[in-house]
């Protein structure tokens, strides 16, 4: 089946950490995105990438920091610098390069401070 | 459980009733607008779209109505089941990203 794989479902972070998410596609999608949704918040976008090798800033990008090596994969790294990173971690991909095109979603990584 | 749903709008509805929950979008540019539902602990589910050439566009048992000129979109289920209850979730864009509003609980009782 094709999708999005998000990992893993629930992870902690101690004070000073760096830690990562990994998003996995095997829709040959072009773009991926990271979202985080804190309880009560629609999604906000931390960063987008529409092709291999290149992302852009979202709106909540301090803190923050991905890459793009591979189609398939777009990790995210919330960095110690991000003072208040407990949130539900979304991410999704759709074809193309322009916003014209449904997102589809991974079943997200539950974040939360030690 | 997912508390995505804490201090959002509910609308409570009876098995069997039709359901329409509201949008206001903000861009008067925008010109492709999603419907997303998401249930609890999950990422959000792909539901339907619509583009700014219609006012209106329908899927299985869903309805998306469209005003531009008064920057309002709705959707419609009809025949609303307990498996509907979830929050729903509005997108627009006029460029490369999506602008996703907060979400309306939708609960349905049998």
């Amino acid at each position: 089946d094709g999708g999005i794989t998000q990992s893993p479902k629930y992870l902690f972070r101690k004070e000073g950490q760096n830690v990562t998410l990994s998003c996995e596609q095997n829709l040959n999608h072009d773009a991926m995105y990271w979202y985080r949704q804190d309880p009560g918040q629609g999604l906000r976008l931390i960063y987008y990438s529409q092709i291999v090798n290149d992302f852009q800033k979202g709106d909540i990008a301090e803190g923050y920091s991905v890459s793009r090596e591979k189609k398939e994969s777009f990790p995210l790294t919330v960095t110690s610098a991000q003072k208040n990173p407990t949130a539900f971690y979304l991410c999704a991909s759709s074809f193309g390069q322009g916003g014209h095109q449904p997102q589809h979603f991974g079943d997200g990584t539950r974040l939360s401070i030690l | 459980g997912e508390s995505v749903g804490l201090h959002l709008p509910t609308l409570s509805v009876q098995e069997g009733d039709n359901s329409i929950i509201n949008c206001a979008y903000s861009n008067s540019a925008s010109d492709y607008f999603i419907w997303y539902k998401q249930e609890s602990g999950k990422g959000p589910q792909f539901i339907i779209d619509i583009r700014s050439n219609m006012d209106k566009r329908q899927g299985q048992r869903v309805t998306v109505l469209l005003n531009k000129t008064v920057k309002h979109l709705s959707l419609q289920i009809a025949a609303t089941q307990p498996g509907d209850s979830a929050v729903y979730f509005c997108a627009e864009t006029g460029y490369s990203t999506l602008t996703f509003g907060k979400g309306t609980m939708l609960l349905v009782s049998p």
